[in-house]
């Protein structure tokens, strides 16, 4: 049975800082893995996917680093804001149905 | 264009009552799914169609819990004689699915908040 850690649970950063979010899984057979974001009270929004084949993606400040062979997925945020303040949930991508098991997330405040 | 929409947003509803909720995904999105999301328990797959067929309901809790998808649009997620553990948020999520190739992005909805009293 897939599970997916994030640690910690939450997080708090001054405003400016370059930061790194952990998600570890423990079946590397994935098709691939997806970084959301979820402000409080919403939905899920995806932020970066990257397919199983790829070590990663890059959109913006954010860049997100796959290593499959060792069940690990990084997601760096270059020059944190406040605005960034949210819980960024991992997510992979396992078997026929599609499934996607998510970790609990992290829940990352940015102090201006 | 248009995203993932849910309705309804928030729903309470008493114990025993049945409850029915709804989703419609991104136009041309060929799969759907529903998530739940509970405090506590992170976010837990209940339930993916392809097309109007399910062929994985492994994740639903009961045989309380039942979903239907018609005409490949419209998916609703129905819980009969609701359980105070029913109440979490429940997630809707589409993908385009192109050619069976299990590399798209699933959109999600805002949910529907649902408290059972």
């Amino acid at each position: 049975k897939q599970e997916v850690t994030q640690i910690p649970a939450a997080l708090s950063v001054p405003e400016g800082e370059n930061l790194v979010l952990n998600c570890s899984f423990t079946d590397s057979a994935i098709y691939n893995l997806q970084w959301f974001r979820q402000d409080p009270g919403k939905g899920l929004t995806s932020l970066l996917l990257i397919q199983s084949s790829q070590r990663e993606q890059t959109s913006g400040r954010l860049n997100a680093s796959l290593d499959k062979s060792s069940g690990r997925s990084t997601l760096y945020i270059a020059a944190s804001q406040p605005g960034d303040s949210a819980t960024y949930l991992c997510a992979v991508l396992t078997g026929a149905n599609s499934k996607l098991t998510f970790g609990k997330g992290i829940t990352l405040s940015v102090r201006p | 264009g248009a995203g993932v929409s849910q309705s309804p947003s928030n729903k309470v509803t008493e114990k025993g009552k049945d409850v029915e909720l709804r989703c419609d995904p991104i136009s041309g999105h060929t799969a759907l799914y529903w998530y739940r999301q509970s405090l506590g328990q992170g976010l837990e797959f209940l339930i993916y169609f392809q097309g109007n067929s399910a062929p994985d309901k492994s994740g639903l809790p009961s045989d309380r819990f039942s979903a239907e998808r018609t005409g490949g649009s419209v998916s609703t997620l129905t819980i009969q004689r609701t359980q105070q553990e029913d109440s979490a948020v429940y997630l809707c999520a589409s993908s385009l699915q192109s050619g069976g190739v299990y590399t798209d992005t699933q959109y999600f909805g805002p949910g529907t908040r649902l408290t059972v009293l």
